[in-house]
């Protein structure tokens, strides 16, 4: 079953602008992580956040949690088109990791 | 250090074949997890194994198997392969070993695409 559910399923913008994604999930989590996965291939970590965390920032990277909510969301800024690729959220249950269906991201020159 | 490898990254099998994935995770890293990812299904967890002993299963039938090596290394098996087999399998390994908690980042390898005819 997936915990995380991320909205737009799709999203597309130009260069130079931010992009945001939102992950909601159910039970209650420990952490909460963001992955990149470029057309076909492995994934990419980009951030973790802890539950009792409310805003991490990496970079053009920033990610806000909303545990009251289950609520996450990812913004980039200034985007790129090498930020194209499909962005999931994932949360820990024990010993493995539950992933969201995914936003696909589009940025287009 | 090196990062999560997979080997082959393309398969083609016929349906009823049999097939053998391989993982090897980072260097000094004992849990490996496996994923697989379709259009339909997304990703889902399959199994993951910490110093040898598979600690967690998904929810998929006994025909996907796994076992962990003494070094880490991983391998998992599909037998009496199906059309709906055909996905991108993801290793993952991770530091810690994932405990109540749940896991803290999983480092991914490249994936090993499977099409079954």
């Amino acid at each position: 079953s997936q915990q995380g559910e991320e909205d737009p399923q799709a999203l597309s913008i130009q260069e130079g602008e931010n992009a945001t994604m939102n992950c909601s999930y159910k039970t209650s989590i420990n952490n909460l992580q963001w992955y990149r996965q470029n057309s076909g291939r492995g994934l990419v970590h980009l951030i973790l956040i802890r539950s009792n965390e409310r805003e991490k920032h990496s970079g053009r990277l920033r990610v806000t949690l909303d545990t009251s909510k289950k609520s996450s969301s990812l913004l980039i800024t200034a985007s790129r088109a090498a930020d194209t690729a499909s962005y999931f959220c994932a949360t820990p249950d024990y010993n493995k990791l539950i992933f969201g269906a995914g936003t696909r991201l589009a940025v287009h020159p | 250090k090196a990062g999560v490898t997979q080997t082959p990254r393309y398969l083609i099998k016929t349906r009823g074949q049999q097939v053998t994935l391989s993982c090897s995770p980072i260097s000094g890293h004992r849990s490996v997890s496996w994923y697989q990812q379709t259009p339909g299904q997304g990703l889902q967890f399959l199994f993951e194994y910490f110093s040898e002993t598979q600690r967690n299963k998904g929810n998929f039938p006994g025909r996907f198997s796994g076992r962990q090596f003494s070094n880490s290394r991983s391998e998992m098996n599909v037998s009496t392969l199906e059309l709906g087999d055909s996905a991108l399998y993801l290793c993952a390994s991770s530091l810690t070993p994932g405990l109540a908690g749940g896991p803290d980042t999983q480092y991914f390898g490249p994936g090993t695409r499977l099409t079954v005819l």
